[in-house]
């Protein structure tokens, strides 16, 4: 039982490149969530999606986008990256209400 | 507004002894979750302990218990006994609309010793 799978680990991109940070979970949780965390800083919500094909904004969508085709696979796309978007990315899901979130290990970008 | 405050950026204690990390949040939802997560510098999130808000009792895990005051909307993390391992950065998370988690800013806990 994987869990939720992030690729690529690390990322450095140039400014103006796009890039998709991939997150797939085998849990077959409805609910999927992406967070970005700054340096010193708590997570905030860029996207989440509460079932295939259906997705919705968070706190901080400027720049990113999603789609939801599959229970499975929430994948985070950055258009025209910029140094603002430097972060540690995390994807989450979880199935229903209660405690069982679940994270994946993080995606760490770095836009120069 | 659905908000999560942790007042205290760093705490600094010594082996062995108890540590209260402060926690308050705001919603008028009647039905809300409260979680604390431990990231240590590793960088994953790590569950420690979670409270819903109609439970009657404080909930615990091993060493980790919630102080859950309703009424002054506040959800303390104590560690007891605390650890070399147990220093990281602490998280206090609230469960919104959508099952969504709004985080606190953290808490740096250290612990000499």
């Amino acid at each position: 039982n994987a869990g939720v799978t992030q690729t690529p680990k690390f990322r450095i991109l140039k400014i103006g490149q796009s890039m998709t940070l991939q997150c797939t979970q085998d849990m077959n949780h409805n609910y999927m969530y992406w967070y970005r965390q700054d340096p010193g800083m708590g997570l905030k919500l860029i996207y989440y999606s509460v079932g295939a094909g259906i997705t919705d904004k968070g706190e901080v969508p400027n720049g990113y986008n999603v789609s939801r085709s599959t229970t499975e696979d929430f994948p985070l796309r950055l258009e025209l990256a910029a140094p603002s978007q430097t972060s540690v990315y995390f994807c989450a899901s979880i199935n229903g209400g209660g405690s069982g979130y679940t994270f994946g290990s993080g995606t760490r970008l770095t836009v120069v | 507004a659905q908000k999560i405050t942790q007042t205290q950026p760093g705490m600094f204690v010594q082996e062995k002894e108890a540590v209260t990390l402060d926690c308050t949040y705001d919603t008028s939802d009647p039905s809300y979750g409260l979680f604390w997560y431990k990231q240590p510098s590793s960088g994953e999130m790590i569950f420690l302990i979670y409270q819903g808000s109609y439970d009657q009792q404080n909930a615990t895990e091993g060493r980790y218990s919630l102080n859950f005051q309703k009424a002054r909307k506040s959800a303390n993390l104590v560690i007891s006994a605390s650890q070399l391992g147990d220093s990281a950065m602490y998280f206090c998370a609230m469960r919104v609309g959508a099952q969504k988690l709004v985080f606190g800013q953290g808490t740096r806990l250290t612990i000499n010793p």
